[in-house]
């Protein structure tokens, strides 16, 4: 079945660095993924749709100088939390559809997540 | 703009008995909805999923049904194995230009015991 790969999955941070996460799509491609965020015992918020070979769009509240999104290839999204702080700390998952999927209720395929400590 | 409200966990059952996870649903338009699972150290899963009113989702012995009148789609089993164990999400989806954009329940945390 179809995978989405996400990397790292763990990753620990000084306050005032930046932290890149990947997500790629394993075995399909993908024009379009999604930044999901979870915050402990709250659901997953979508951050962002990231769109091959143009901007990402951005949820109102989301910054888009703090979270950049670049989705350069049609298997590779990345999440880069710039300047991170303590707040920053959260589970992020990336999800993305097969762009051969002909529905929009065809199923999202997740990553398996990452979770960023920011000390 | 569109909520999803799941009960509140964590649920503990034994082996065998009958499972009820709750989920009502507000949405502007005429949305699809998804049940997701994610078993520990894995990604989520698509579990079953409704795309219209009186539909019914089924999937490994998981059933919910689209409940327009009540905006409720409530996951049941009859008979949950230690296996089932995980955090179980409800979701719905309103396509058009929200296409792949899917909005979460809180999600409920399901433990089976022996």
């Amino acid at each position: 079945g179809a995978v989405v790969s996400q990397h790292p999955s763990r990753v620990i941070c000084k306050s005032g660095t930046s932290v890149k996460i990947e997500c790629r799509s394993l075995d399909f491609q993908a024009t379009t993924m999604f930044w999901y965020r979870q915050f402990p015992k709250q659901s997953l918020m979508l951050m962002a749709t990231s769109n091959e070979g143009s901007k990402a769009t951005y949820e109102q509240g989301v910054e888009k100088d703090k979270f950049l999104i670049n989705h350069a290839s049609l298997t590779l999204s990345t999440l880069t939390v710039t300047s991170a702080h303590p707040e920053d700390s959260s589970f992020y998952i990336c999800s993305a559809r097969d762009q051969g999927a002909s529905s929009y209720n065809s199923p999202l395929h997740f990553g398996n997540g990452t979770r960023l400590t920011v000390t | 703009g569109n909520s999803v409200t799941q009960m509140e966990g964590p649920v503990t059952l034994s082996e065998e008995a009958f499972l009820t996870i709750n989920c009502t649903y507000t949405a502007t338009g005429y949305p699809s909805l998804f049940w997701y699972v994610q078993y520990p150290g894995e990604g989520l899963q698509l579990l079953l999923k409704a795309t219209k009113a009186d539909d019914k989702g089924s999937n490994k012995g998981f059933e919910a049904t689209y409940r327009k009148e009540t905006t409720s789609f409530h996951l049941e089993k009859g008979s949950v194995q230690v296996s089932d164990s995980a955090v179980y999400f409800c979701a719905l989806s309103e396509g058009g230009t929200s296409y792949g954009k899917l909005t979460f329940g809180q999600g409920t945390i399901l433990t089976v015991h022996p």
